[in-house]
């Protein structure tokens, strides 16, 4: 079975600097894919970036970034330019390439952005 | 576009009573469903999922059942909660075959008193 593992449960940023979240996960599938999810304080789920494992090429969407190491199953996400609306609960996920498309996640990691 | 339904917001229940929980998807269909629950300050559990109608699996044993009665209605029921039920219960949908993540619910915040 497909886990997913986020060793910090807390971190902070000062506002305008960069920050980076830590994901590793374990399978043995070879195509699969992996999320970051965004849960302010609102609870909304909010997808932030997306990354497919056959695709060599780290994904980006404006200051978020992802730093994919597919052999060592890591996926860290990177927010440059940190705001005060960063701050929220940042989930990671794993979704195998079955039919059931379900969504794996880690335990989580606060982020706290200091003004 | 397609937009996902949830309620109620907040929910306050006592202890053994029956248990409720509506998610409806619309523009889309036969789309994949599931039941998250998140406890305070923690990650996302898969409770339920379904990929089409009367078809439901089970993730964990638990006091809850689902059922998924129309093509983009999914429904969480108990019969008599339990303490333990309480939390944050999330539903998402997502099309199958593709690479997108879960489109999520507003969720519904259970205290079982």
């Amino acid at each position: 079975a497909q886990t997913v593992t986020q060793s910090q449960p807390e971190m902070s940023v000062q506002e305008a600097e960069t920050v980076t979240l830590s994901c590793t996960y374990d399978t043995s599938e070879s195509d699969y894919y992996l999320f970051w999810y965004k849960q302010p304080p609102s609870r909304q789920m909010i997808l932030v970036i997306r990354q497919e494992a056959y695709k060599q090429q780290n994904a980006t969407e404006n200051r978020f970034s992802v730093n994919f190491q597919k052999a060592a199953k890591s996926f860290s996400l990177k927010i440059s330019d940190s705001q005060l609306g960063d701050a929220a609960m940042y989930f990671c996920a794993y979704r195998s390439e079955s039919n059931t498309g379900k969504l794996i996640f880690g335990q989580g990691t606060t982020l706290q952005v200091k003004p | 576009s397609q937009t996902i339904h949830q309620w109620p917001a907040t929910l306050v229940q006592p202890v053994g009573s029956p248990l409720s929980l509506e998610c409806t998807v619309e523009g889309t269909s036969n789309p994949n469903l599931y039941w998250y629950r998140q406890a305070a300050g923690r990650g996302l559990q898969l409770l339920f999922y379904s990929v089409g109608i009367g078809q439901i699996s089970s993730e964990v044993p638990q006091n809850l059942s689902a059922s998924r009665p129309q093509d983009r209605q999914f429904i969480l029921s108990s019969k008599k909660l339990l303490l333990s039920d309480s939390g944050f219960y999330l539903c998402a949908w997502n099309r199958d075959s593709t690479n997108y993540g879960y489109t999520f619910g507003s969720g519904t915040r259970l205290t079982v008193v």
